[in-house]
């Protein structure tokens, strides 16, 4: 069973900052991996795709890696701005039928002016 | 303005009562799902569809039913037989139900039970 894991839960970092959001996952048999930003009680915006044969993918101050080997994924913000505090979830898509997705708990992300 | 369109976005429900949550999409997407968000939890499957008239349970379907009727709606039913309904409720479209498809989620609804 796909297990997904992010870790920190939380994480508070300067204006301006470059930082790293973490994503583990325990089969390393997926087809992608996409993250996610939530706003506190709104839907989930997607910001990145990788596919299983990427390695990494950029749009804007944020680009997002891929090690399927390892079972990683890391997603790098550059610049922080407090604009991109939200929490920040991951999800795998693996096996079975369907479309399905599993998700991690997320990092809660605060950029402080 | 394409999108996935959620209602409502707050609803209360009194002990043994249902409730119907509306999804519709019009980004001409095949597949549907409902996903349930609680608290440090991650979202959980209730049900996807990959196609008009056609549904599959999730991880959690015990207590929900859904339809399928048409491409753009895919309504959820929180039934009396669910025992613990309270939680955030995330439906999400995608192209297809490849291996290959973006997912995309509506604004959420609020389902508290009193």
């Amino acid at each position: 069973k796909q297990e997904v894991t992010q870790i920190p839960a939380a994480l508070s970092v300067p204006e301006g900052e470059n930082l790293v959001l973490n994503c583990s996952f325990t089969d390393s048999a997926i087809y992608n991996l996409q993250w996610f930003r939530q706003d506190p009680g709104k839907g989930l915006t997607s910001l990145l795709l990788i596919q299983s044969s990427q390695r990494e993918q950029t749009s804007g101050r944020l680009n997002a890696s891929l090690d399927k080997s390892s079972g990683r994924s890391t997603l790098y913000i550059a610049a922080s701005q407090p604009g991109d505090s939200a929490t920040y979830l991951c999800a795998v898509l693996s096996g079975g039928g369907g479309n399905k997705l599993t998700f991690g708990t997320g990092t809660q992300l605060k950029v402080e002016l | 303005d394409g999108g996935i369109t959620q209602s409502p976005k707050y609803l209360f429900r009194k002990e043994g009562q249902n409730v119907t949550l509306s999804c519709e999409q019009n980004l001409n997407h095949d597949a549907m799902y409902w996903y349930r968000q609680d608290p440090g939890q991650g979202l959980r499957l209730i049900y996807y569809s990959q196609i008009v008239n056609d549904f599959q349970k999730g991880d959690i379907a015990e207590g929900y039913s859904v339809s399928r009727e048409k491409k753009e709606s895919f309504p959820l039913t929180v039934t009396s037989a669910q025992k613990n309904p309270t939680a955030f409720y995330l439906c999400a479209s995608s192209r297809s139900s490849g291996r290959t498809g973006e997912l995309f989620f509506g604004e959420g609804s609020r389902l508290t039970v009193l």
